[in-house]
């Protein structure tokens, strides 16, 4: 099956720096997205993005699905972007999105 | 539109009893998939019902069973539980098996003593 595998797997930064998340994938895929686990478990879905660039605020996701990587950019970081970042991806034929290991994110005031 | 919502929040059982958690899916969608996740770990797939079948499942033995209903909602039932089953249970829909992608619940905590 498809291994996903995201760098670095900590991340710490002041408020207001900028940051970028790496997702690697094995295999072509039908699906990827990008979540923020907070502190009680939900996993907030940020970003859709099998391919091409997609912005929502101060964040933004690039996949090339060619090359077979995903970017998660945040920018203005703030206290409240701290949490776990999750890549997912789901690959032809399969019904299961698998994940990859997540970036722990803090960042400090 | 109302999201995924998951049912207990919390729950803790005994080694050797059985549990059921619920989930009701986004409004329009048709597939429910439930995943384990452990601490510090990303989530797991344990199985896929679309349309109220069955359709895929991961590396869980047979003692964990699943359903979906007619509205699509969904059930995880865990027999004879182990420790090792306490773990955040996420229930995620979609429609048409991922289509647009998979919409989380809260998830259920489970603790096993």
């Amino acid at each position: 099956g498809i291994q996903v595998e995201q760098s670095p797997p900590d991340l710490i930064l002041q408020e207001g720096a900028n940051s970028t998340l790496r997702c690697n994938f094995s295999d072509s895929v039908n699906n990827l997205q990008w979540f923020h686990q907070n502190p009680w478990g939900q996993l907030i879905n940020l970003f859709y993005i099998p391919s091409g660039t997609k912005q929502n605020g101060r964040l933004s996701a690039t996949t090339v699905a060619t090359e077979r990587y995903s970017l998660l950019y945040i920018s203005s970081s703030q206290t409240t972007d701290s949490g776990v970042y999750f890549c997912a991806a789901l690959s032809g034929g399969s019904e299961k999105l698998v994940f990859g290991k997540g970036t722990k994110l803090t960042v400090n005031p | 539109e109302t999201g995924v919502t998951q049912s207990p929040t919390h729950l803790i059982k005994t080694r050797g009893q059985q549990v059921t958690l619920r989930c009701s899916s986004q409004s329009g969608h048709n597939t429910v998939s439930w995943y384990q996740q452990a601490l510090g770990q990303g989530p797991q797939f344990i199985f896929q019902y679309y349309r109220e079948e069955e359709n895929g499942r991961g590396n869980f033995p047979p003692r964990f069973s699943g359903l979906q209903f007619p509205n699509y909602s969904s059930e995880l039932n865990v027999n004879a539980l182990e420790l090792d089953d306490s773990a955040l249970y996420l229930c995620a829909s979609s429609w048409d098996r991922g289509q647009g992608g998979y919409t989380f619940g809260s998830g259920t905590r489970l603790t096993v003593v």
